[in-house]
């Protein structure tokens, strides 16, 4: 069965103290590994999608690393307003429109001004 | 312009009832989904739906029927309401670009539903 396991369940870091997130995934058949956040109160919100061992993207402050068992979610210079909660989700191998998107259960980011 | 629309957003109602829960897309997408994100955030997938199709089913109450009118709504109803039921679900499309890619999802806001 697909699992994803991210890590820390929280992080409080001060604003512009940089550090990292981490989502370890098992799934057969990696067809992509995708980043979201998530404000309280709100739907998730689609950040990265990284399809092969040694991608990488950027957005302002994050970048999303993928290695061929962990994604990295690396924040840079963190400002108060990227506080919420990073979810990493990876979808597997399957038939053609049944690839399920399996989620971790989020690292809640706050960032201390 | 609201790309994933859901209706109602907070929904409290008593054990026993039947709700529904209606979501659209403007994005063109061929592919909706509904998601139960529990009391920890863990989002699950419940079902989704390819061009009208029932494609995901997971095991889910038979109380728990999607419904799919056209591409651009997918709607749940829910028989006999629990309070197990009490969640927040998500609805979410995508597009299928091919059989071999990945393919990101979008997600509405969510309908906070309350079985008292």
């Amino acid at each position: 069965e697909d699992q994803v396991t991210q890590s820390p369940e929280a992080l409080r870091l001060q604003e512009g103290e940089s550090s990292s997130l981490n989502c370890s995934y098992t799934v057969s058949g990696l067809r992509g590994l995708f980043w979201y956040r998530q404000d309280p109160g709100k739907g998730p919100e689609f950040l990265f999608t990284l399809y092969s061992a040694g991608e990488e993207k950027e957005k302002e402050r994050l970048k999303a690393t993928l290695t061929k068992k962990e994604s990295f979610l690396h924040i840079t210079a963190p400002k108060p307003e990227d506080s919420a909660t990073y979810l990493c989700a990876a979808q597997g191998g399957g038939v053609f429109g049944n690839e399920k998107l399996t989620f971790g259960t989020g690292t809640r980011l706050t960032i201390i001004p | 312009d609201t790309a994933v629309s859901q209706t109602p957003k907070y929904l409290v109602t008593q054990m026993g009832n039947d709700k529904s829960i209606k979501c659209e897309q403007n994005l063109g997408h061929d592919t909706m989904y509904w998601y139960k994100q529990d009391s920890k955030k863990f989002l699950k997938i419940m079902f989704s739906y390819n061009n009208k199709e029932l494609i995901i089913n997971e095991t889910v109450p038979n109380r728990f029927s999607p419904k799919s009118p056209d591409k651009a709504h997918l709607n749940l109803h829910i028989n006999s309401l629990e309070l197990g039921d009490s969640a927040v679900y998500f609805c979410a499309s995508s597009h299928a670009k091919d059989a071999t890619s990945g393919y990101e999802q979008y997600f509405g806001p969510g309908t906070r539903l309350t079985v008292t």
